[in-house]
């Protein structure tokens, strides 16, 4: 069984610069997660789709961050601005349902570095 | 808000001593908890897992966890460490709510074994 796959693998930006991130889940898996996980810190939540629509985006902070799922399989997550907190790894995952939680599969991440 | 706490940032063993990190989650009801680990460079992979019945899990490579729910943890155990364990270990913890499944980390454990 193929993984959750993410490019690019790493990013190096200026700060005010757009990027954007992509990830294909597990196939058949409906349930999308893009992390955040900054250096010393765990994974946090940063959007949760369900198919291609949006279960819990609370922590995207919406003003610079946007993301997308569409036909509910690949995502694309940007940043536009980026600011030089946004360094980070940027992990997605997936899993089967999140209405009859398994457990979630994990990609190997985009590390974002901005300067 | 739900959190997730991991005791230990660093914990330094040297072979064959045993391990135990702790965890402990604030959510009252319904959860199901995980371990993750990371090794240098790689993805976040499932360790084990508790949904239900027996409070004592047992994962891969030879870890196992005891969910205690009067005390709200689920302390991650290995009796004889291996240097190829040394890696980051994150608690996670899975509740229902607004119908959909929610994954939070703790802020991970990082484990050096010294051969």
């Amino acid at each position: 069984e193929a993984g959750v796959a993410q490019s690019p693998r790493y990013k190096i930006i200026e700060k005010r610069q757009s990027v954007a991130f992509w990830c294909n889940p597990i196939s058949g898996h409906a349930t999308l997660y893009w992390y955040q996980q900054i250096l010393g810190q765990g994974p946090k939540l940063l959007i949760q789709f369900q198919n291609n629509g949006v279960v819990d985006d609370s922590q995207l902070p919406k003003d610079r961050f946007s993301a997308e799922r569409l036909k509910g399989v690949d995502s694309t997550l940007k940043i536009q601005p980026a600011k030089l907190e946004d360094s980070a790894v940027y992990l997605c995952a997936s899993s089967l349902d999140d209405r009859i939680y398994t457990e979630a599969f994990f990609g190997q991440g985009t590390r974002l570095t901005v300067v | 808000a739900q959190s997730v706490s991991q005791h230990n940032h660093h914990v330094i063993l040297s072979e064959a001593a045993s391990l135990e990190l702790g965890c402990n989650y604030s959510y009252g009801g319904t959860v199901n908890l995980f371990w993750y680990v990371q090794y240098p460079g790689q993805h976040l992979q499932l360790l084990l897992k508790y949904f239900s019945g027996d409070p004592l899990v047992k994962g891969i490579k030879g870890f196992e966890a005891e969910f205690i729910k009067s005390k709200f943890s689920f302390n991650l155990r290995k009796p004889s460490v291996q240097w190829s364990d040394t890696a980051e270990y994150f608690c996670a913890v899975a509740r229902s709510g607004a119908g959909s499944y929610q994954l939070t980390f703790g802020k991970g454990t990082k484990l050096s074994v010294i051969p």
